[in-house]
């Protein structure tokens, strides 16, 4: 079945630093891309939603990146900021949509 | 618009003692409903997927006897947690999917002592 790798597990970045996290996925029938992020207690907040289509895609103060051929899925927050600490995770899914495999996560800490 | 509420939103067991949690989808219909957990300083793992009219299929790790599932409409699940131990602790997330859509509820974080 898919796998998912993410990396990296922890990520420290001073305030107004970019945050680069990356997740590679086994599956070449992969179509959904998913990025979460999770506060402390929290669920899971969509943060964007990519089709297999798109290779670029620019959400509010973040890039979310798609390489098909190198089956990778990055996420870059530019300008960190401290609300931006949080677990966020990658996910996958097949065209059915239905079921999600996530990476094991990155924790980010943004520092003053 | 679409929303998935579950209840309860956190919950405290007894060890060997089995709990209950919901999952219902408003605003759309969920023609498949999965469940994840997320273990402490882990990831989310699928447990089980249920489409309507469908079988519910089961992750390895994961089986009917320990965790039975009910779908039987397109607004409402729910699952159970028998017979719960130490390693059953975490957030059990509702994964609600209509059309090229799925959205999540708020959680049901269960404790065990």
């Amino acid at each position: 079945g898919e796998q998912v790798e993410q990396r990296p597990p922890h990520l420290s970045v001073r305030e107004g630093d970019s945050a680069f996290i990356t997740c590679t996925y086994t599956d070449p029938n992969s179509y959904y891309f998913f990025w979460y992020k999770q506060e402390p207690g929290a669920s899971l907040q969509l943060l964007m939603k990519v089709f297999s289509s798109t290779e670029i895609n620019e959400g509010q103060g973040f890039t979310v990146l798609l390489n098909k051929k190198d089956k990778r899925l990055s996420l870059n927050l530019t300008a960190a900021h401290p609300g931006d600490s949080a677990a966020y995770f990658c996910a996958v899914s097949d065209s059915g949509y239905n079921k999600l495999t996530f990476g094991k996560g990155t924790v980010l800490l943004v520092s003053p | 618009g679409a929303l998935v509420y579950q209840y309860p939103r956190r919950t405290i067991c007894k060890s060997g003692t089995s709990m209950r949690m919901e999952c219902q989808a408003v605003g759309f219909q969920a023609t498949s409903v999965a469940w994840y957990r997320q273990s402490p300083q882990k990831t989310f793992e699928l447990i089980a997927l249920s489409t309507v009219n469908s079988a519910i299929k089961y992750e390895q790790n994961f089986t009917q006897e320990k965790f039975p599932i009910s779908h039987p409409n397109l607004s409402f699940s729910s699952m159970t947690v028998l017979n719960a131990y130490l390693e059953d602790r975490g957030l059990y997330l509702c994964g609600a999917g209509g059309y090229a859509e799925q959205f999540f509820g708020p959680g049901t974080r269960l404790t065990v002592l």
